[in-house]
C-alpha cells in the first residue's frame, strides 16, 4: 500500500513551453501533498506544500506564477512550470501524505529537461 | 529555521564493513526523524522513522539511533554489500509543522 506515483516521469521540452507533472495517490486519500526540488548532487528543497481544495503554499524563493500547484481531488496534485527556461531542468519529486505529520510516500520523481 | 547536516558527504568501504553515518540537527524540537536511500535518478525509500520519544529503530542489517537532546541521528549499516550503494539522506518534522527538512545526503559507494 501507500503508492505514490508521478507522471510523465522524463520529458524534455523547449525552452518557453509549460510543463505540466502529475502526483497521484494510487491507493490512499492524500489531503497534503508537498513538491520538492532535486539538482544532481545535492538534496531535496521543498518548493511548496499543497492541501487538497486550498492554495498551495510556497516556500521563500519559489515563484508560484511560474510553478502553478493544483491539489484539485484526494488523490492528485500537478505542477506546472510555465515558460520553462533550461535553468528549470531539474528533477522534481512529489510526496503525499495524510492530514497531520504522518508519513509521507514519495514518487518516483520526474526529470526535467529544458533545451 | 531548522538546518540538517549529514557527515560524511561520500563515503567509499570495502564490502563488508560496518559503517556509520551521521546526521545532525540544529533544532531539536523536532517530530520524527526519518532515514531514506535514493538510488541515483530515482524517488526515494524509506528506510528508517524514529519519533522523537525513541531512542533507536532497526531494520535488519540497519540500525538508526536519535539523540535529540544532543540533534544527532547515526546509520549503523552491518556488514555492507555492493548492493546499499546509494545516496542516504537523513530528513526531520518540526513539532511546529508538517514539512521535512532535508541533509544534504551522503553517497555511499561499497566496493566488491
Amino acid at each position: 500500500g501507500a503508492v505514490v506515483s508521478q507522471h510523465p516521469s522524463w520529458v524534455i521540452c523547449k525552452s518557453g513551453t509549460s510543463v505540466k507533472i502529475e502526483c497521484r495517490s494510487l491507493d490512499f486519500q492524500a489531503t497534503t501533498m508537498f513538491w520538492y526540488r532535486q539538482f544532481p548532487k545535492q538534496s531535496l528543497m521543498l518548493m511548496a506544500t499543497s492541501n487538497e481544495g486550498s492554495k498551495a503554499t510556497y516556500e521563500q524563493g519559489v515563484e508560484k506564477d511560474k510553478f502553478l500547484i493544483n491539489h484539485a481531488s484526494l488523490t492528485l496534485s500537478t505542477l506546472t512550470v510555465t515558460s520553462a527556461h533550461p535553468e528549470d531542468s531539474s528533477f522534481y519529486i512529489c510526496s503525499a501524505g495524510t492530514s497531520g505529520r504522518e508519513t509521507q510516500y514519495f514518487g518516483p520523481g520526474t526529470r526535467l529537461l529544458v533545451l | 529555521k531548522q538546518e540538517v547536516t549529514q557527515i560524511p558527504a561520500a563515503l567509499s568501504v570495502p564490502e563488508g564493513e560496518n559503517l556509520v553515518l551521521n546526521c545532525s540537527f540544529t533544532d531539536s524540537a523536532i517530530y520524527n526523524l526519518q532515514w531514506f536511500r535514493q538510488d541515483p535518478g530515482k524517488g526515494l525509500t524509506s528506510l528508517l522513522l524514529i519519533q522523537s520519544s525513541q531512542r533507536e529503530q532497526t531494520s535488519g542489517r540497519l540500525n538508526a539511533s536519535l539523540d535529540k537532546s544532543s540533534g544527532r541521528s547515526t546509520l549503523y549499516i552491518a556488514a555492507s554489500q555492493p548492493g546499499d550503494s546509494a545516496t542516504y539522506l537523513c530528513a526531520v518534522i518540526n513539532n511546529a509543522g508538517n514539512m521535512l527538512t532535508f541533509g544534504g545526503g551522503t553517497r555511499l559507494m561499497v566496493k566488491p
